[in-house]
């Protein structure tokens, strides 16, 4: 079984950029959850994708957007970067159905803003 | 609005037993997590807990449970220098209706030889 994968590991840009993270879901999930990460604290949900559509978000700004595709795998867009994005981005896969509604995490991408 | 609280910092002697603790408000979480995280990775599911059960065994893991006071206690026994990690509780709640996690700041495990 295929745990979670996400790419790149690493990521340094500039403020007003773009930026684009991806995610593979855990094999048979379908699902996908993103979680920010900041330094010294605890992750925060971003926003989460089922049956290719976004089904619920956190207390992120819109210039934060995601897709889902067929596979279930996922992309994390954020627009005009700012300094305060610098976090580590975790995704998160599950299934819909498990009642225990396990999430899964990868190893995360670490963006860096300057 | 939801929030979920443990304390920052546990240090333990390999072989003692270690307990980290956590408070949530949402009394309508139906269940709760926890995490372990090492040093530049994600994160770890270790175990979960419905919120009709006071307790739960897990080899070296016992989570604790007592819903009246929205109180989740992790419990290692014998712990060992590999458990060096930060531990994070999170309950589940439906901003998405399928649910998310909210989590805490995390509590840094330190098991001394």
């Amino acid at each position: 079984e295929t745990g979670v994968t996400q790419s790149p590991t690493h990521l340094i840009k500039t403020r007003g950029q773009q930026v684009t993270l991806r995610c593979s879901s855990q094999s048979g999930h379908n699902t996908v959850s993103w979680y920010q990460q900041a330094l010294g604290q605890g992750p925060q949900f971003i926003f989460q994708y089922y049956r290719e559509e976004e089904n619920g978000r956190g207390n992120f700004p819109p210039r934060f957007s995601g897709l889902q595709f067929p596979n279930y795998s996922s992309e994390l867009n954020v627009n005009a970067l700012e300094l305060d994005d610098s976090a580590l981005y975790l995704c998160a896969s599950s299934h819909v159905g498990t009642e225990s509604y396990e999430q899964y995490f990868g190893p995360g991408t670490r963006l860096t803003v300057t | 609005g939801e929030d979920v609280e443990q304390s920052l910092f546990l240090s333990v002697r390999e072989g003692d037993s270690s307990v980290i603790n956590c408070t949530y408000t949402d009394s309508s979480s139906t269940y709760l997590y926890w995490y372990k995280q090492e040093p530049g990775a994600g994160l770890q599911l270790l175990t979960y807990i419905f919120s009709n059960m006071d307790m739960k065994q897990d080899q070296r893991l016992t989570v604790l449970l007592n819903k009246k006071d929205k109180h989740l206690s992790l419990r290692i026994a014998d712990t060992q220098t590999g458990d060096s990690a930060i531990y994070f509780c999170a309950e589940r709640t439906f901003v998405g209706s399928q649910g998310n996690l909210i989590f805490g700041k995390g509590t840094k495990l330190s098991v001394k030889p």
